[in-house]
This record gives C-alpha cells, structure tokens and sequence, in this order.
C-alpha cells in the first residue's frame, strides 16, 4: 500500500499568490482530513470529508482556504491569496469512518510564504 | 466537546529505560477511540497504539503499552527499553464514536532518549 500521497513536498511561494495542496488518500478510505501544523498552535484540524462530502469546515481558518473533494482518490486545499501566517505544514490524512481506525497521515507539505 | 491534556511538553529518558508519556482526556462521549502517534524530526506522523473505551484490557504493541484507567480519564503510554530512535514529538489523541471526524489531538510531548 503506497499511503496517503500529498504534493508538493515543499512550497515557496509570495504573499499574494493561490497555493493548491495536493492529496491522494488510502484506497478504500472513506474519510479525509486536512490538518494544519504550527508551532504556535500545535495540530489544527481544517475540515474533514466522508465519502468525498464536506462534514465539518469550522476549523477553515477564513474564506482565502478552500478544499474540494472531486472523487474518492483525491483532494486539495486552496489558499487563495496566500499570506505569511499562512506558513506551515499542511497534513492529509485518510482512515476509516470509524472510532477504532487510526489516521494515516501523508509526509505533509511545508509551505513558506514570503 | 473534547479535549485532550499532555501535560509534559518534554521528558528525557536514558537509553533502555522505560518512560511514561501522560495523557488525559475529556469527553461526553460513552464510546470512543484514544490513539498515540509519533512524530520524529523527519515530520511524519506514525500512528503506534490504539485503545478502545470498552476494552477490559490495556493495549499493547510491542515495546508500547497503553496504561488506561478510564475511571480517571487517562490514556499514558508507556515506552519500554527506549532506543535512540525513540526521540520524537509523541501526540495523544481521541476519536469519539458518534462524530467519528472529530479527532482531537494534544500539544505533544517531546521525548529525548538520552545514550
């Protein structure tokens, strides 16, 4: 099994510019993640999927962060226009839709905005 | 709403000695998952050990046991012989059963294994 996939690795981008962060999840998972990861404060959850359906945004910092979920294999997340408190790294995650099933979660993409 | 304490920002341990990681939690929920996950420099997050809310037994995997006393809302995990490798940031989280989405993480623990 080839784990949960996100691209780009590594994002350097200017304030102003739109950021696409993208995610494969575990084949035969049903439910997504997106988590956000700072020093200042800590794991944030962003918004969860099941079955490619939006559930929870509240965690959306504001209106500049999108993410869709087009198909069961894949995701992103929007930022648009990105801004220098914007830099973190972005985690996808996929699991079951059950209590008792882990997260996986991807390598994570570390974006800088400048 | 759920919350999840870890309040050992960080621990050291000597090489081949067991440490615990401590973790409490807080919920309305009567049914729940309680996870642990490591994070080493490199950045990914590993998933180690799952317990149930209604598992008579505590968790175990391999050289990580999960010491879980419900009555106390606590979920620590115990590392034993520890190794070099073992230093990471070590994260506590909870899943609850009726918003399964819903995962809550802690702040981590950062974990140094001293030689």
């Amino acid at each position: 099994d080839a784990g949960v996939i996100q691209s780009p690795r590594h994002e350097v981008t200017e304030m102003g510019q739109e950021v696409t962060l993208r995610c494969k999840p575990i084949s035969g998972h049903n439910s997504l993640f997106w988590y956000r990861q700072t020093m200042m404060r800590g794991l944030e959850l962003l918004i969860y999927f099941n079955n490619n359906v939006p559930i929870d945004d509240s965690g959306m910092p504001e209106d500049r962060f999108s993410a869709k979920m087009p198909n069961a294999s894949f995701s992103t997340l929007k930022i648009q226009p990105s801004e220098p408190r914007d830099s973190a790294v972005y985690f996808c995650a996929s699991s079951l839709e059950t209590a008792n099933s882990p997260l996986h979660f991807g390598n994570g993409t570390r974006l800088t905005v400048t | 709403a759920q919350k999840i304490t870890q309040t050992q920002p960080g621990m050291f341990v000597q090489e081949k000695e067991a440490v615990t990681l401590d973790c409490t939690y807080d919920t309305s929920d009567p049914s729940y998952g309680l996870f642990w996950y490591k994070q080493p420099s490199s950045g990914e997050m590993i998933f180690l050990i799952y317990q149930g809310s209604y598992d008579q037994q505590n968790a175990t995997e391999g050289r990580y046991s999960l010491n879980f006393q419900k009555a106390r809302k606590s979920a620590n995990l115990v590392i034993s012989a520890s190794q070099l490798g073992d230093s990471a940031m070590y994260f506590c989280a909870m899943r609850p059963n009726t918003n399964a989405g819903k995962s809550t993480f802690g702040d981590g623990t950062t974990l140094t294994v001293k030689p």
